[in-house]
């Protein structure tokens, strides 16, 4: 069974221009969230989707970042425009579950990592 | 307030001694769930355990062990006769029961294992 994949891996771009990464969660799996590392700090939650909709979204830290899950299958999480502050690893995590239980494991993906020039 | 404080930025260690890593979280919930991740060089977060808020026996599978201690809010890992694959980062993780699945993470604990 294929695990959670995301991409690009990789991505550098400059200031003020767009990006759009992709996750394709764990087939099956109703529950998709976002979370991202930047410098080196501690992994923080982004949102969470339960099929198409938006369940939590209180860690987008703006406006210029809009995730969609059409639907309920891969999602992506667009930054437009990107600023420096953006650059870190974009992860992207799927469990099973219709609400979330925190008692399911979240399977995580390798991540995008994302440099804003 | 969820908070999840991993102060040690970086451990090394030579092979085969044992290493623990440390997890202080805060918390106002009764019921909760704590983890531990790895982050090999791959890059990709893999997960160790699962802890809910009503289970304090430590467990151990093979050379890991974890040490949960609700008095002093500590979720301890510990890596007997360390390998040079165990070389990574590694995360230690809290979720509420009130905040669903949602996974507030400490920064982070680098572990270097030399030959």
């Amino acid at each position: 069974e294929a695990g959670v994949t995301q991409f690009p891996s990789h991505s550098v771009i400059e200031k003020g221009q767009t990006v759009t990464l992709r996750c394709d969660p764990i087939s099956g799996h109703d529950n998709l969230y976002w979370y991202r590392r930047v410098m080196g700090k501690e992994i923080k939650f982004l949102l969470h989707f339960v099929k198409e909709s938006k369940q939590d979204e209180s860690g987008m830290p703006n406006n210029r970042f809009l995730a969609e899950r059409t639907g309920g299958t891969y999602s992506t999480l667009k930054v437009q425009p990107a600023e420096l502050e953006d650059s870190g690893v974009y992860f992207c995590a799927s469990s099973q579950g219709s609400r979330g239980a925190p008692y399911n494991e979240q399977f995580f993906g390798p991540g995008t990592r994302l440099t804003v020039l | 307030a969820q908070k999840v404080t991993q102060a040690q930025t970086e451990i090394s260690v030579v092979e085969k001694e044992d290493v623990t890593l440390d997890c202080v979280y805060e918390t106002r919930d009764t019921t909760y769930y704590l983890f531990w991740y790895k982050q090999p060089p791959s890059g990709e977060l893999v997960f160790l355990i699962r802890r809910n808020s009503f289970d304090e026996q430590n467990e151990i599978s093979g050379r890991y062990s974890w040490n949960f201690q609700k008095s002093t809010s500590s979720f301890n890992f510990t890596i007997t006769a360390s390998q040079v694959v165990d070389s990574a980062v590694y995360f230690c993780a809290l979720s509420e029961m009130r905040q669903g699945n949602k996974l507030v993470f400490g920064a982070g604990t680098i572990l270097r294992v030399k030959s």
